[in-house]
């Protein structure tokens, strides 16, 4: 299994701000993922992290408003750039143990609230 | 375009009976499906994977079906207990290419158990 550290748990930002996000692994893992998680929807892949690369983005998400860092095979944040309302969410680091079956880790979450 | 559906009302079901929640996919032929536990203000939890060419899988009291025809699996918790109470989210695994297999998940099932 993997422990996985997210912080904060909660923030309440002002519009047009940013908020990086944190997430520790307790052991070494080659790629990490963050979601998004908007109420009464499914988690959205927003990004895969790669350590000594460029995250990769999916469709409907770019570098200029999530950027990502991954300095090394523990540690990832994400910053929401230039906040609005809509970017209200929760925001969900995660990790696989085995990338065959994708039995995913998450964090506990960083609830968002743009005001 | 793939396509998960899940209960998006609650179910309310009595302790010590069975909870039957149901996943059901479109457009999709995944490898494995996997379900999740997730608690108010947490990130999902793991329970259980079946495989494409598995049928049944147990894991205590919990039961997953997978039907590839119907396009559908079904996860039963026996015995069920308020602690039973949460959100429970399937997730459908791509067959591998090689790369990492991004996960697609539904938008998930509250359970309440009552006492």
């Amino acid at each position: 299994s993997a422990v996985i550290s997210q912080k904060p748990s909660r923030d309440i930002c002002q519009r047009g701000t940013s908020l990086t996000i944190q997430c520790q692994v307790d052991s070494q893992v080659t790629m990490m993922f963050w979601y998004r998680q908007q109420p009464g929807q499914s988690l959205t892949l927003i990004a895969t992290a790669n350590q000594g690369s460029e995250a990769t983005y999916e469709s409907g998400f770019v570098i200029d408003k999530f950027p990502i860092s991954r300095p090394n095979l523990t540690f990832s944040t994400l910053t929401v750039s230039n906040m609005s309302p809509e970017d209200s969410s929760i925001y969900l680091c995660s990790v696989e143990r085995d990338r065959e079956i994708a039995e995913a880790f998450f964090g506990q979450g960083t609830r968002l609230t743009v005001v | 375009s793939q396509k998960i559906e899940q209960n998006s009302e609650a179910l309310n079901i009595q302790e010590g009976k069975t909870a039957t929640l149901t996943c059901n996919y479109t457009n999709y032929s995944p490898a494995y499906l996997q379900w999740y536990r997730q608690d108010p203000g947490r990130g999902p939890v793991f329970l259980l994977l079946i495989r494409e060419n598995e049928k049944e899988k147990r894991k205590e009291r919990l039961k997953v079906t997978f039907d590839t025809t119907l396009k559908q699996s079904l996860f039963h918790i026996t015995a069920s207990q308020p602690a039973d109470s949460a959100t429970y989210l399937c997730a459908l695994v791509p067959r591998s290419t090689g790369g990492y297999q991004k996960v697609t998940f539904g938008t998930g099932t509250k359970l309440q158990v009552i006492p």
